[in-house]
């Protein structure tokens, strides 16, 4: 059973262009959260989502990002006109149900904005 | 709001020996959960050991377990006969255990762990 997939691994963006990031979660998980984690911190809570449905986005700035989890697919995190504070490691989640159920993370995305 | 406090930056230990990684917390819920994660240089997050706050016997998984005090807010990490392997970053993290809320994690800045031979 693969774990979580993330990609790319790493990505390299001008300021001002649009990041896409990709996160397939576990076989059989239904809910996706996404962190951030920036130079020598712990990782900060962006937003959750099941299929279809963003459930709390409480953690994603007002402006220029948006997440998705379609029916079908990976979940996305959408960068618009990057700038060098999105530079960042930024880490899917995910888990089979609501409540109880450990979060199995991926191996991240490093975005580095020049 | 909850907050997660690790207030030792970095620790080294000698190989084979055991060393404690502090973590306090702060919040005004009685039902919760509590985890350490290890992020080692590849950048993976790797449970190490969770704890539900209301159980009082302290979790162990092998050589990593747990001491959770409660009512001091504090869950610090043990690890026991320390090896090579186990330098890497940990988080202590909270979750609410609430119906009303997500699932969310709420982590602390980590503490770097350094193994010497």
């Amino acid at each position: 059973n693969a774990g979580v997939m993330q990609n790319p691994r790493h990505l390299v963006r001008r300021r001002g262009q649009e990041a896409r990031l990709r996160c397939s979660p576990m076989k059989g998980h239904s809910h996706v959260y996404w962190y951030r984690q920036l130079p020598e911190e712990g990782l900060k809570f962006m937003v959750y989502l099941q299929k279809e449905n963003i459930i709390d986005e409480s953690g994603m700035p007002k402006e220029r990002f948006s997440a998705e989890f379609p029916k079908e697919g990976p979940s996305i995190l959408r960068i618009q006109q990057v700038v060098r504070g999105d530079s960042a490691a930024y880490f899917c989640a995910s888990s089979p149900s609501f409540r109880d159920s450990p979060l199995h993370f991926g191996n991240g995305t490093r975005l580095t904005v020049t | 709001a909850q907050t997660v406090t690790q207030s030792q930056p970095e620790m080294s230990v000698q190989e084979a020996e055991t060393v404690t990684l502090s973590c306090t917390y702060d919040t005004s819920e009685s039902d919760y959960y509590l985890f350490w994660y290890k992020q080692p240089p590849s950048r993976q997050m790797i449970l190490v050991i969770r704890q539900e706050a209301y159980k009082q016997q302290n979790a162990t998984e092998n050589r990593f377990s747990v001491n959770f005090q409660k009512a001091a807010k504090s869950f610090s990490l043990k690890i026991s006969d320390s090896q090579l392997g186990d330098a890497a970053m940990y988080f202590c993290a909270y979750r609410s255990a609430l119906s009303t809320n997500t699932d969310k994690l709420i982590f602390g800045t980590g503490t770097r762990l350094q193994v010497f031979p």
